[in-house]
This record gives structure tokens, sequence and C-alpha cells, in this order.
């Protein structure tokens, strides 16, 4: 069975202090990795995925098949970060389902 | 087009009522995934439709619960005798078949049964 957990549920920084929010999975075969983000009032969108390898909004997380891990990263925190993070992966069935953990709050303080 | 588009945004039922709510995905995007969220929880996936066809159904989805995309395009989700465990935040998504294949997730119908 795959599963994703996110050990935190709230997260709470000042603006411009390092941010890790952390994620592990299980599962046995190679999973897609995935960081949605749902800010107030909006819907959930895709922050980034493992396999594109890029930083949105200054983001970053790396795949560590060795730990399980995959970790969302940033290295100042701005006011406008404050937002729902889940971090989800996709299987290799080929449907692309998603299996989300239960999230992080993230809250960044002025 | 304004993204995946979900009707009712939310939905009060008496438990034991059937209810139905309708997902309008991306026009272009020929997969159409539904989640269920919880309070406290992340989205849990309920079932999966490539087109018309309805590929996958999660556990979760119990004999209650009846999904259809009739001309692969809009998608209905239907609860027959809701109990008040149905109370929950019901999500579509669609993605497209090439490209990031990136699901697109709407707005959510939110339904509490009473």
């Amino acid at each position: 069975a795959q599963r994703v957990t996110q050990p935190e549920k709230l997260l709470s920084v000042f603006k411009g202090a390092p941010v890790e929010l952390k994620c592990n999975y299980s599962y046995s075969g190679s999973p897609e990795l995935f960081w949605y983000v749902q800010y107030s009032r909006q819907r959930l969108q895709l922050l980034l995925r493992h396999i594109s390898r890029e930083s949105i909004k200054g983001f970053t997380a790396d795949l560590n098949k060795g730990e399980t891990s995959f970790h969302l990263k940033k290295p100042f925190a701005q006011e406008e970060d404050s937002a729902m993070y889940y971090c989800a992966l996709s299987g290799s069935s080929g449907y692309s389902t998603l299996t989300f953990g239960k999230g992080t709050m993230l809250l960044v303080s002025p | 087009d304004t993204g995946v588009s979900q009707n009712p945004r939310h939905k009060i039922t008496k438990r034991g009522q059937n209810v139905t709510f309708r997902c309008d995905p991306i026009s272009e995007h020929n997969r159409l995934y539904w989640y269920r969220q919880t309070l406290g929880q992340g989205p849990e996936f309920l079932t999966y439709f490539q087109n018309e066809a309805q590929l996958e159904k999660s556990r979760l989805l119990s004999d209650r619960f009846s999904a259809e995309r009739p001309k692969g395009s809009f998608s209905t989700l239907e609860i027959q005798r809701t109990e008040q465990g149905d109370s929950a935040m019901y999500l579509c998504a669609s993605s497209s078949r090439s490209g990031s294949r990136e699901q697109y997730f709407g707005p959510g119908t939110r339904l509490t049964v009473t």
C-alpha cells in the first residue's frame, strides 16, 4: 500500500526564516512525488513535482529514495507563503491517481 | 475556460436523502478524478475516468456511491441514502492525457448531512 506522511500539522515561522516542510512516503515501486498548495479561499494547485526539478516561488524539493523523503524547502519565507501544503504521491498504475498526506499548515508571521 | 467547475458549491441534506454533484472539467482534458476530503485530512481518491470509461474505483466508494461521465465531458457523483459520515468536501480534478498530466482541481462541493 502507498502512504504519505506529513508529521507536522502546523509550522509557524517568522518572515525571512528558512522553511522545511517534511514529507515521507512508502511505496514499493518508483513513485512520482508532488507538492500541492492551497491558499486561503483558493482551490488546490500544484506547486512542484520531483521530475521537473525546478524551483517555484523559491521552493525546492529533492526526492531522497534512500530516506523515502520529499521535503519542501525555502531559504527565506514570505508572508504570502502562508497556506496549507500537501505532499502527494502517484504510483505506477498509469492512471496518475494521487495519494495525499494530511497536510501541513504554514504560517509566516511578519 | 476558467478551469474545473463544480456545482453546487454547498449542499445541506438530511440523512437518508440522495444527492448529486456535477463536475465540468477543463474542456480538452480526457482524464477526470473524484476525491473526498474530510476535516484534518488530505484529499482521498474515490474514482477515475478516462473519457467516458470508469477505470478505477477506491474501496472508499461504497455501493451507495455512483459516478458517471456519459459523454466523456462532465461527470456526476451521486450518493444514495446519505449518512452523516458522508459529510465532506468532494473535489473533482482533470488532467490531459499528454504533456505534464498535471491535475487541475475544482473548488469542491461541501456536503453536510444532518
